[in-house]
């Protein structure tokens, strides 16, 4: 079986400085980890993965996630917050079988002017 | 373009009367599925299928039904809505895993119901 959890709901930065929203998973093996960006009304779009390769992997709008597999956590960080980051990310474990993905409950990033 | 598409996008509805949400892909992915969101819940499977003639339960599958007749289609039937099932729907294909884990998942747009 899998989990996920997101440890915040909501997390609020000003422009300019850094971001972080915690993930941290359960695995009965290697899984492939994701997170997933939803703008407001609108679908969900790849921010990056890993599967199994580099433990720092990087994604598109200058985000990225390590992989600690002692910590089993997924983190997704960003050195600098632009406005346009404001949305609901979602980190998500694969599975086997029926279990595709498994999603968490998502956090809301709110980015101030 | 690999696209997913759904249909319809949006759609209010009333209590009881069947409705039924499309989904096309055109990647050839065995593996498709239906999610319903829900503000603080993420995303739930409601049904799944792994390739053609084969689905099977997710999550949350009470008050719905799949079939799957061809690989590209992979419709979600209410055959009597009811307000809990007011939500947003996403249909998301995937490549049948290699190794020990599926890869990434390619989503649809979304639908949006609302069930009076």
């Amino acid at each position: 079986a899998q989990s996920v959890t997101q440890l915040d709901s909501h997390v609020s930065v000003s422009e300019g400085t850094p971001v972080l929203l915690r993930c941290n998973y359960s695995s009965s093996y290697s899984p492939s980890l994701f997170w997933y960006v939803q703008h407001p009304n609108k679908g969900l779009q790849l921010l990056l993965k890993y599967t199994s390769a580099a433990t720092l992997v990087k994604g598109i709008n200058g985000f990225e996630a390590e992989f600690k597999k002692s910590e089993t956590s997924f983190h997704l960080t960003k050195p600098s917050a632009h406005m346009s980051d404001a949305a609901e990310y979602f980190c998500v474990v694969s599975g086997t079988g029926r279990r595709a993905l498994t999603f968490g409950s998502g956090t809301r990033l709110q980015v101030q002017p | 373009e690999a696209q997913v598409t759904q249909n319809p996008r949006y759609l209010i509805t009333v209590t009881g009367k069947k409705l039924t949400v499309t989904c096309s892909q055109n990647m050839n992915h065995e593996y498709m599925s239906w999610y319903r969101q829900d503000p603080g819940l993420g995303l739930r499977q409601i049904y799944y299928s792994m390739n053609v003639e084969v689905t099977d339960k997710g999550d949350v599958p009470e008050g719905y039904k799949v079939s799957r007749k061809e690989k590209r289609n992979f419709p979600l039937i209410l055959e009597s809505p009811s307000p809990n099932q007011t939500s947003l729907y996403f249909c998301a294909t995937t490549p049948t895993p290699r190794g020990s884990s599926y890869n990434e998942q390619f989503f649809g747009p979304g639908t949006r119901l609302t069930v009076l």
